[in-house]
């Protein structure tokens, strides 16, 4: 079955820095790529995702880079502020009704 | 948006009793609804795959008379966790997806067994 990487696995970057976060995966089917950024006790929220046709993609300050042939996938957060502190996940599915599968977080500190 | 109504938020139960967690699809039809635990710190790991009127698919290592899901209809999902312990202690999730790569997840369950 499929195999998400996640790394690194804490990460502290002044604010307005950027910061960025590597995910490998092992299932080459797998073709859809979300983010999701999860705050204690909360459900994860999406906040950006791609699919395998798609080398790259940005939303305001957050992009998402993907590799298929060496099969990894990349969070970009650029000009960082305090409140995008918080665990990270990346996952991977091979869509249909197929599960996700997560990596094992990254808690991103920003610090003021 | 796809919303999923989870309940409870919380729960604390006594070890050995057994708790019923729901997820409902308020404005879609969940054509699979997947079930994650979440350990402290950890990242979520999928319990087991329901489709609407069929049995549901446990992941390995995941006991399937201890947690009983059953996915009814098309917007009800419902995991039991039976006869409970402290280490079933967990923050419990349901995801659903109509197909096509879109994931709604559910607002999760904070279970505490003493």
């Amino acid at each position: 079955g499929e195999n998400v990487e996640q790394h690194p696995s804490t990460l502290s970057v002044q604010e307005g820095d950027s910061a960025v976060i590597k995910c490998t995966y092992s299932d080459s089917a797998s073709n859809y790529f979300p983010w999701y950024k999860q705050e204690l006790g909360k459900r994860p929220q999406l906040i950006i995702d791609i699919r395998s046709n798609v080398g790259e993609k940005k939303d305001q300050r957050i992009a998402v880079t993907l590799n298929k042939t060496a099969k990894h996938f990349s969070l970009h957060i650029t000009e960082t502020q305090p409140e995008d502190s918080a665990v990270y996940f990346c996952a991977a599915s091979i869509g249909g009704n197929t599960p996700l599968v997560f990596g094992k977080g990254t808690r991103l500190s920003v610090i003021a | 948006g796809a919303v999923v109504s989870q309940h409870p938020s919380w729960v604390i139960c006594k070890s050995g009793t057994s708790v019923k967690i729901e997820c409902r699809s308020l404005d879609f039809q969940a054509t699979t609804m997947f079930w994650y635990r979440q350990f402290p710190k950890q990242s979520l790991m999928l319990m087991a795959t329901s489709n609407e009127g069929s049995k549901a698919t446990y992941e390995q290592g995941v006991e399937k008379d201890k947690f009983l899901i059953n996915h009814a209809s098309l917007t009800l999902s419902t995991l039991t966790v039976t006869s409970a312990h402290p280490e079933d202690s967990s923050f419990y999730i349901c995801s659903a997806t109509q197909g096509g790569g879109g994931y709604t997840f559910g607002s999760g369950t904070r279970l505490t067994v003493v």
